[in-house]
C-alpha cells in the first residue's frame, strides 16, 4: 500500500523568510497530493493540492511542486507570516480508489519573529 | 451552506463502553471518510462510504464500525473502549474525484 514520509517534522524560520516542507510516497499509481494545514485544536483545512498531471501550482504565498519520477512532492512557503506557524500535513491518493488519504507524519512550522 | 457538522464535539467515556459518533457531510456530498488523530500524529484512515456502502477500510480492529444512511450522514461506533482510543476523530466529505472537506471533529477522552 502507499506509504507517505515528511520532512521535516519541525521547522522554525525567521518572519520573511521562505518554507519549504518535503514529502516522498511510494505508490506510482497516486495521483493526487493535497497539503493541509491545521492550527491547534482545529481541523485540517485543505490550503493547496496537485494532480500528477501538473508539476507546479502557486497561489500568492504558497506554491507545490511535483516531481512523479522521484515520486516527492514539496510544499513552499514564501514571505512567512506569523500566522503561517501550524502543523502542515502533506498527503497522497488513488482517486480512482477507494478514497483513502495516506498522511504524511506533519511539519510543526514555527515562525521566529 | 453549511461545512462537515461532527456530533458531540467532546465526549468523556469510560474504559469498556461504547461510543457513537456522527457526522452530517455538505449538501451534495455522498462520500464520507473517518480518521483517527492521536495527539502529536497525523490522521489514520479508518473508513471510507460511498453511497451507502463501505468502500474502504483502515487497519482498525472490529470494535470499530460505521455506516452510512440514506441522506449520507454517517456515524462511527467504537465498543469495548480502551484509553488508547483517546483522539480526535476527524469526519471529511467529499464529491468523488475533488477534494476532503473536514469536520470540527470529536475529542473522545477514555478514562
Amino acid at each position: 500500500g502507499e506509504n507517505v514520509e515528511q520532512h521535516p517534522s519541525t521547522l522554525s524560520v525567521q518572519e520573511g523568510d521562505s518554507a519549504v516542507i518535503k514529502c516522498t510516497y511510494s505508490d506510482s499509481a497516486s495521483n493526487y497530493f493535497p497539503w493541509y494545514k491545521q492550527e491547534l485544536g482545529k481541523r485540517p483545512q485543505l490550503i493547496i493540492d496537485i494532480r500528477s498531471n501538473v508539476g507546479e501550482k502557486k497561489d500568492q504565498r504558497i506554491a507545490v511542486t511535483l516531481n512523479k519520477t522521484a515520486k516527492h512532492f514539496s510544499l513552499h512557503i514564501t514571505e512567512t507570516q506569523p500566522e503561517d506557524s501550524a502543523v502542515y500535513f502533506c498527503a497522497a491518493i488513488r482517486m480512482d480508489s477507494n478514497y483513502q488519504l495516506i498522511w504524511g507524519a506533519g511539519t510543526k512550522l514555527i515562525i521566529k519573529p | 451552506d453549511a461545512g462537515v457538522t461532527q456530533s458531540p464535539t467532546h465526549l468523556i467515556k469510560t474504559r469498556g463502553q461504547q461510543v457513537t459518533l456522527r457526522c452530517s457531510p455538505i449538501s451534495g456530498h455522498k462520500s464520507v471518510s473517518w480518521y483517527q488523530q492521536v495527539l502529536g500524529q497525523g490522521p489514520q484512515f479508518i473508513f471510507q462510504y460511498y453511497e451507502k456502502e463501505e468502500r474502504g477500510r483502515g487497519n482498525f480492529p472490529d470494535r470499530f464500525s460505521a455506516r452510512q444512511f440514506p441522506n449520507y450522514s454517517s456515524e462511527l461506533n467504537v465498543n469495548a473502549l480502551l484509553l488508547g482510543d483517546s483522539a480526535l476523530y476527524l469526519c471529511a466529505s467529499s464529491l468523488v474525484g475533488a477534494e476532503a472537506f473536514f469536520g470540527q471533529g470529536t475529542r473522545l477522552t477514555v478514562v
